[in-house]
């Protein structure tokens, strides 16, 4: 029963190197997202994607892109780490609205730039 | 546009005293609301939630939270907390309105509940 499955679970990059957090879910979920966490600034939303084959931004997409590569997967991707986007990451998906409005969060990966 | 606000970032309690973690949000539709837990370490993971019905709803481990529209609160509550309600609290809102494609949570910035033996 594994749900959300992201990795790296933790990861240090210096400034200027590129990684992608890997996400995916079994639950055929249509909806998935990418969050960051800072301490005092509960979540905020990096990218969504509504459907296979859609994303849209969030709150706070700059520096990051994302992939939804089937209806499983999406990643997200780091092109130039900086310092400010050390953080913890959470993938999460949700199914449709007519089948439940609860959001499933993966594990988190922890990541420093430095 | 939708907001939620955590009026406290931190609730220090002695174990097995009663606890309140308090909620506010502004919307000017009729919402879903939603508590998530953290717990150290870990992803979030849903508590409990508000879609329509009864205002009170309660989790399986004892806490509750009642829906006031009038006060456009969702206070989370538990009478006795345990050590292992150590962990931080997130309540959220979503609007009952839009289309799937454009679904999301507004998210408060956390309570962390502090169990003092």
């Amino acid at each position: 029963n594994a749900g959300v499955t992201q990795t790296p679970k933790f990861q240090v990059l210096k400034t200027g190197q590129s990684m992608t957090l890997q996400c995916a879910q079994d639950m055929n979920h249509n909806s998935m997202y990418w969050y960051r966490q800072d301490p005092g600034m509960g979540l905020r939303l990096i990218y969504y994607s509504a459907s296979e084959g859609t994303t849209d931004k969030g709150e706070v997409p700059n520096g990051y892109n994302v992939s939804r590569l089937n209806k499983r997967e999406f990643s997200l991707r780091l092109e130039s780490a900086a310092p400010s986007q050390t953080s913890v990451y959470f993938c999460a998906s949700r199914p449709d609205r007519r089948s439940g409005n609860t959001i499933y969060f993966g594990e988190g990966s922890w990541l420093t730039v430095v | 546009a939708q907001s939620v606000t955590q009026l406290d970032s931190q609730v220090p309690v002695f174990e097995e005293a009663p606890v309140e973690l308090r909620c506010n949000y502004s919307s000017s539709v009729s919402v879903y609301l939603f508590w998530y837990v953290q717990y150290p370490n870990q992803g979030l993971q849903l508590l409990l939630k508000y879609l329509s019905g009864s205002t009170l709803v309660e989790s399986i481990n004892g806490f509750e939270a009642e829906f006031n529209k009038s006060q456009t609160s969702f206070h989370l509550r538990k009478p006795s907390v345990h050590i292992s309600d150590t962990a931080e609290y997130f309540c959220a809102v979503s609007d009952l309105e839009g289309m799937d494609s454009n679904y999301q949570l507004i998210w408060g910035a956390g309570t962390k509940l502090i169990i003092k033996p």
